[in-house]
This record gives C-alpha cells, structure tokens and sequence, in this order.
C-alpha cells in the first residue's frame, strides 16, 4: 500500500518565521501535488511537481520534488497569518486514476 | 463555469437514515472522484468515475454506500442505514485525464449523524 507521510502534522510559528513540510513515500510517485484546505471548505491545488529535482517557486513558497521521486517538501519563507491552514501532499500511484494524500500539516501562524 | 459544486453543504440525519449528496463537476472534467475526511485528517479516497463508468472502489467502501454517474456529468453518493462513524466531510472532485492537473474540489458536504 502506498502511503504518503508529512511531518510534522501540526505547526506553529511567529509571523515572519521560515517553515518546512515534508512529504515522504517508500513508493516511486509519477508526481506530487500541494493543496491548501481552509475550515469547511475543499482542497484547492497550490503547485503539481512532475520531474525529479524539480523546483518551482509561488511567490514566498517554495516546493520541491526529490531525485527519486519519492518525496517532495513545501518550504515557506516569511510566513504570514494569511498562510494559516492544513498543507496536504497528494500524488498518483503509478499507473492508477486517483490521488492519495498526505495526513496533512496543519500550520498556525500568529500575528 | 463556477467549479464544482456540492449539495446540501450541511445534513444532520438520524442514525439509521438513508442520506444522498449530490456533485456537479466542472462541465468539461471526465473523472470524478469522492473522497471522505475526518477533522485535521486528509481525504480519504472512496471511489471515481471516468465519464459514466466507476473505475475503482475502496475497500473502505461498505455495502451501505453506493456511488453513480448516470449521465457522465453530475454524480451522488448515497448512504444508506447510516451510523455515527459516517460523520465526515464528504468531498468531490473533479478532473481531465492525461492533463497531468490536479483536482478541483468542491466546498464538500458535512454529514453529522445523531
């Protein structure tokens, strides 16, 4: 069974403050997306990564996919009250049609 | 379009009861897919169609639960003789094959059963 694991499951920091999440699998994943959850509301897709060592940038966040592409980590620069909110990575296992996520992050960041 | 869209947001049920939720994917998505998440949990995979016909199955998935896509366009999920443990988020989403995108969700619905 694959499994998607993220740590640390819950996170809180100073506003101002840098983070990192990780994302690690034992399994081989074709990519690995990032979502944002608010309260009572749907995932919404943050970045899909899809080559190893791939690096993409949004704005402060910084999300990174591994040679192996086994794992994959989110690293947040400057964080601000706004980023508050469960961080889940999701990825396909090989030759399947749906996503599997992450246990999430669940990020607090105070004023 | 306006995204996916889930009916009711809300639904309080009596244990025992049969509930059905309803998704509206966006127009131009193929799959569909239904996903169950617990407070400060991720979704949970449940099951998901490609245009009318449902690919997969959990095996989380009881008997008492029962998925269609009749049209290929708009999908429910319905549980029947529910139980207090079936109180979760209920989430859809939808997507294109071979896109290579991630889903778009819906807002989901909340199921408390009493």
């Amino acid at each position: 069974t694959q499994l998607l694991e993220q740590s640390p499951q819950f996170l809180s920091i100073q506003e101002g403050e840098n983070l990192t999440v990780y994302c690690n699998s034992s399994s081989v994943f074709s990519s690995l997306q990032w979502y944002r959850q608010e309260p009572g509301e749907g995932p919404v897709l943050l970045v899909t990564v899809v080559t190893g060592g791939e690096v993409k940038k949004l704005k402060r966040l910084t999300f990174q996919f591994g040679d192996a592409r086994k794992d994959s980590s989110l690293h947040i620069t400057a964080a601000q009250p706004g980023d508050t909110g469960l961080y889940l990575c999701a990825g396909p296992p090989w030759r399947e049609g749906k996503l599997i996520f992450g246990q999430g992050t669940e990020l607090s960041v105070k004023p | 379009d306006t995204g996916v869209s889930q009916n009711p947001r809300h639904k309080i049920t009596k244990r025992g009861q049969n509930v059905t939720f309803r998704c509206d994917p966006i127009s131009e998505h193929n799959r569909l897919y239904w996903y169950r998440q617990t407070l400060g949990q991720g979704p949970e995979f449940l099951t998901y169609f490609q245009n009318e016909a449902q690919l997969e199955k959990s095996r989380l998935l009881s008997d008492r639960f029962s998925a269609e896509r009749p049209k290929g366009s708009f999908s429910t999920l319905e549980i029947q003789r529910t139980e207090q443990g079936d109180s979760a988020m209920y989430l859809c989403a939808s997507s294109i094959t071979g896109k290579g995108e991630g889903y778009t969700f819906g807002s989901g619905t909340r199921l408390t059963v009493v």
